[in-house]
């Protein structure tokens, strides 16, 4: 069974500064997907960012990019230059074989102006 | 196409009661997914269905929850003789089948309170 475990309940960050979000995963599958989904409040979930394990380069989207450490099983996000609009839950998630996602519990960030 | 859509938004009911949830999905996906997401916690897998064929389904599924999709277009949810831990909010999501994983687009939610 894949386990996501995202050890920060709540993180904060100064507007224009830089925080990173951990997360740790668990799974026996050798290939499979790790993503960043935001959720605002209120709002529905999206896609930040996806990495695939067969790639050794970490992926990057404009301002957030990922630390990804497959042999740690480890596969952080860091936003630079963050922005009031990056306030939200981040949800860190796994998909292997199956295609149902496996989330963790969350991270809630707050952007202080 | 707006997206994914899910109806109502909101739903109060009484514990034992029926209630019904619709997921409109993007309209060329055939994936259509179902989660549950209670306070404090990430969304859990529920059920999932490849056009009209319901493909897998979790333990979390209780003989109380039962999901269609005819015709492999919208899909709905249906929770019989409610308790108050049903009480969560309902996500649907959909994505295309190829390439060998696509993006799950998630709709709003419908949020759940059993009283």
């Amino acid at each position: 069974a894949q386990t996501v475990t995202q050890s920060q309940p709540e993180m904060s960050v100064q507007e224009a500064e830089t925080v990173t979000l951990s997360c740790t995963y668990d799974t026996s599958e050798s290939d499979y997907y790790l993503f960043w989904y935001k959720q605002p409040p209120s709002r529905q979930m999206i896609l930040v960012i996806r990495q695939e394990a067969y790639k050794q380069q970490n992926a990057t989207e404009n301002r957030f990019s990922v630390n990804f450490q497959k042999a740690a099983k480890s596969f952080s996000l860091k936003i630079s230059d963050s922005q009031l609009g990056d306030a939200a839950m981040y949800f860190c998630a796994h998909v292997a074989g199956s295609y149902q996602l496996t989330f963790g519990k969350g991270t809630k960030l707050s952007v202080i102006p | 196409d707006t997206g994914v859509s899910q109806n109502p938004r909101h739903k109060i009911t009484k514990r034992g009661q029926n209630v019904t949830f619709r997921c409109d999905p993007i309209s060329e996906h055939n994936r259509l997914y179902w989660y549950r997401q209670t306070l404090g916690q990430g969304p859990e897998f529920l059920t999932y269905f490849q056009n009209e064929a319901q493909l897998e389904k979790s333990r979390l599924l209780s003989d109380r929850f039962s999901a269609e999709r005819p015709k492999g277009s919208f899909s709905t949810l249906e929770i019989q003789r409610t308790e108050q831990g049903d009480s969560a909010m309902y996500l649907c999501a959909s994505s295309l089948v190829q390439p060998s994983y696509n993006e799950q687009f998630f709709g709003p939610g419908t949020r759940l309170t059993v009283l």
